[in-house]
Order: structure tokens, then C-alpha cells, then sequence
């Protein structure tokens, strides 16, 4: 099992540019989510997908769009990047929660992206 | 929402010594609080978590409290060693949704 895998690792852009990266998770996880994490801060959740088709807004939204057409991969764009955009992008993954049947929600973290927007 | 802060920032043992990293959340709703390490340019990886329902947990050197009442819940790493060096973050959550706390940094000086 490849686990969470997260493309590309690396990417510089100009403001005013978009991309699209990739979240690809091979353990069959309902819930997948997008994380930024900056300089001294904890990870902030971007938005997020409890199943196939479905998105939700997390704490941090605006400037990003996600979609979720399989349930294997989870996508985050950036339309318009802008200087603030400049992060480290997790993608994560994790088991349908239930607690009656003792499934914790433990997330499992991909490799992470760095992105720099000039 | 919810509301996680953890302390310290930083931490700084010796080995050998002890450490301890608190958390306190603002949710009462939140039933499950994980526990993940990152070391420098890695991505965050679970070493322990604790249901609702359980006070304690303990795993070899890595210990976790929750004390639903005081919403707050505590790390405990004894017999520090150089390789525990990394930054620390706790979490609180519900339905499948975290929210992370700022993250501790802990260097054990050897």
C-alpha cells in the first residue's frame, strides 16, 4: 500500500496563477481532508469530504476549491494564488467514523506539498 | 467551533527527563483527541490518541490524560530521548473532523 500520496512535492507560481493538486489515498477511506500548515502554526483545515461526491468547508476556505468525483482522490485548486497562498498543503485521509464500532478517526497524513506563490 | 490551545510552544529537556505537553478544548462534543509528531520536513504521524470514555492511555514511554470535566488533556514522554526532538501537535475530534492545536517544540539536548 502506497498509502497517501500527494502531487506534486514541490511548485512555484506567480500571483494570479492556478493549480490543481492531487490527493490519492489506496486505503479505501471515506473521509479525506486538505490541511495548510504555516511557520509556527498547527494545521488548518481547508476543506474537507466525508464520501464520493461530497465536499465541506473547513476553517480556512476562501481562495480554494476542492472536488471529490472518486473516492480514491481528493483535489484542491487554487484559482487565483496570491503571496498568502504560500504554505505547506497536506492531504489526509481516515475510516469512516463510527464509534459503536470502535473506528477512531485517526488520520493519515500525506508527504505534504510545498508551494510558493511569488 | 471548536477551539484547541496547547503549551508550551517550546520545550526543552534533558534526556532522560520527562516532558509534558498540555491541551485544552472548548467543545464538549469532541470525543476523540489524537496525538501526532512531526519531525523536520515530515508529515505528521499519530503516536497515541484517547477516547471519551477513557481517562489514561499508556504506550511504552508515551502516556496521554483526558479529563473531560476540565477539557483539557495532557502528553506525557518519560525517559526522554534525542530522537523524541520534533514538534508536537494534539487535536480535538468529532465526527471525523480535527482541529489541531499550534504544535509543541521539544528538543532533548543529549
Amino acid at each position: 500500500n502506497a498509502g497517501v500520496t500527494q502531487t506534486p512535492k514541490f511548485r512555484v507560481l506567480k500571483t494570479g496563477q492556478s493549480m490543481t493538486l492531487l490527493c490519492a489515498q489506496d486505503m479505501n477511506h471515506e473521509y479525506m481532508y486538505w490541511y495548510r500548515q504555516d511557520p509556527g502554526m498547527g494545521l488548518r483545515l481547508i476543506h474537507y469530504s466525508v464520501g464520493e461526491g461530497t465536499t465541506a468547508k473547513g476553517e480556512v476556505p476562501d481562495g480554494y476549491n476542492v472536488s471529490r468525483l472518486k473516492k480514491q482522490n481528493f483535489l484542491l485548486g487554487l484559482e487565483s494564488a496570491a503571496p498568502s497562498q504560500t504554505s505547506v498543503y497536506f492531504c489526509a485521509s481516515s475510516f469512516h467514523v463510527s464509534v459503536l464500532a470502535g473506528i477512531t478517526d485517526t488520520q493519515y497524513f500525506g508527504p505534504g506539498t510545498r508551494l510558493t506563490v511569488l | 467551533g471548536e477551539n484547541v490551545e496547547q503549551h508550551p510552544s517550546t520545550l526543552s529537556v534533558q534526556e532522560g527527563d520527562s516532558a509534558v505537553i498540555k491541551c485544552t478544548y472548548s467543545d464538549s462534543a469532541s470525543n476523540y483527541f489524537p496525538w501526532y509528531k512531526q519531525e523536520l520536513g515530515k508529515r505528521p504521524q499519530l503516536i497515541i490518541d484517547i477516547r471519551s470514555n477513557v481517562g489514561e492511555k499508556k504506550d511504552q514511554r508515551i502516556a496521554v490524560t483526558l479529563n473531560k470535566t476540565a477539557k483539557h488533556f495532557s502528553l506525557h514522554i518519560t525517559e526522554t530521548q534525542p530522537e523524541d526532538s520534533a514538534v508536537y501537535f494534539c487535536a480535538a475530534s468529532m465526527a471525523g473532523k480535527s482541529t489541531f492545536g499550534d504544535g509543541t517544540t521539544l528538543t532533548v539536548k543529549p
